[in-house]
């Protein structure tokens, strides 16, 4: 069974600093696909990246980019200018593409709180 | 943003009580998801449809049942809720599986007292 690790409950970043947040996979699939959600203290779930397996280069949007090291088996958010409202549960997500409907299964998250 | 209205956003009930909570998309897609997030946990899926009258359970599906009459609205019973039951519940649609994000709505905050 797939299985998603997010190893940061908590992380601290000063603002305009840039940021990693982990992520790492277990999967014996060959496609699949890595995504990341934001989730501000309002509550609401927003969709930030995605990284398909086959993908050659590392998904970018904005200040967001993804690490994706395939070998590895990680999936890293990177956040470029921390920005206050960067402030947030951040969380990993994966998807079999061949499996269940693809289903996406959550890691357990990273708050990420950034200091002025 | 996508058009994903959950209803009520709150609710507080008894045990033993049913609950029903509703999910409208105005995308047309044919994916829709209910979640359930508690602390700790991270987001699971409880069921999920793939199609009008096609559903099929997810991670943490006992004590709930769904129904998708059209392709707009998918809704969760709770059919006597159980204080394990209060969480944040979360729908969320795909146009297609996998390689697609899912969008999500709002949430529902449900309390079982």
């Amino acid at each position: 069974a797939q299985k998603i690790t997010q190893t940061q409950p908590g992380m601290f970043v000063q603002e305009k600093e840039a940021v990693t947040l982990d992520c790492t996979y277990d999967t014996s699939d060959q496609s699949y696909g890595l995504f990341w959600y934001k989730q501000p203290s309002s509550g609401e779930m927003i969709f930030l990246i995605y990284q398909g397996s086959y993908d050659e280069q590392n998904a970018t949007e904005g200040r967001y980019s993804l690490n994706f090291q395939k070998a590895r088996k990680s999936a890293n958010l990177v956040i470029s200018a921390s920005q206050l409202g960067d402030s947030a549960m951040y969380f990993c997500a994966f998807s079999d593409y061949g499996g269940s409907q693809g289903n996406l299964i959550f890691g357990k998250g990273t708050k990420l709180s950034v200091k002025p | 943003d996508a058009g994903i209205t959950q209803s009520p956003r709150h609710k507080v009930t008894e045990t033993g009580t049913p609950v029903t909570l509703r999910c409208h998309q105005t995308e047309n897609h044919r994916y829709m998801y209910w979640y359930r997030q508690d602390p700790g946990h991270g987001l699971r899926l409880i069921h999920y449809s793939y199609g009008v009258k096609d559903t099929d359970k997810g991670e943490v599906s006992d004590g709930y049942s769904v129904s998708r009459s059209k392709t707009e609205d998918f809704l969760l019973t709770l059919e006597s809720a159980t204080s394990s039951q209060t969480s944040v519940y979360f729908c969320a649609i795909s146009e297609f599986k996998g390689n697609q994000p899912q969008h999500f709505g709002d949430g529902t905050r449900l309390s079982i007292l």
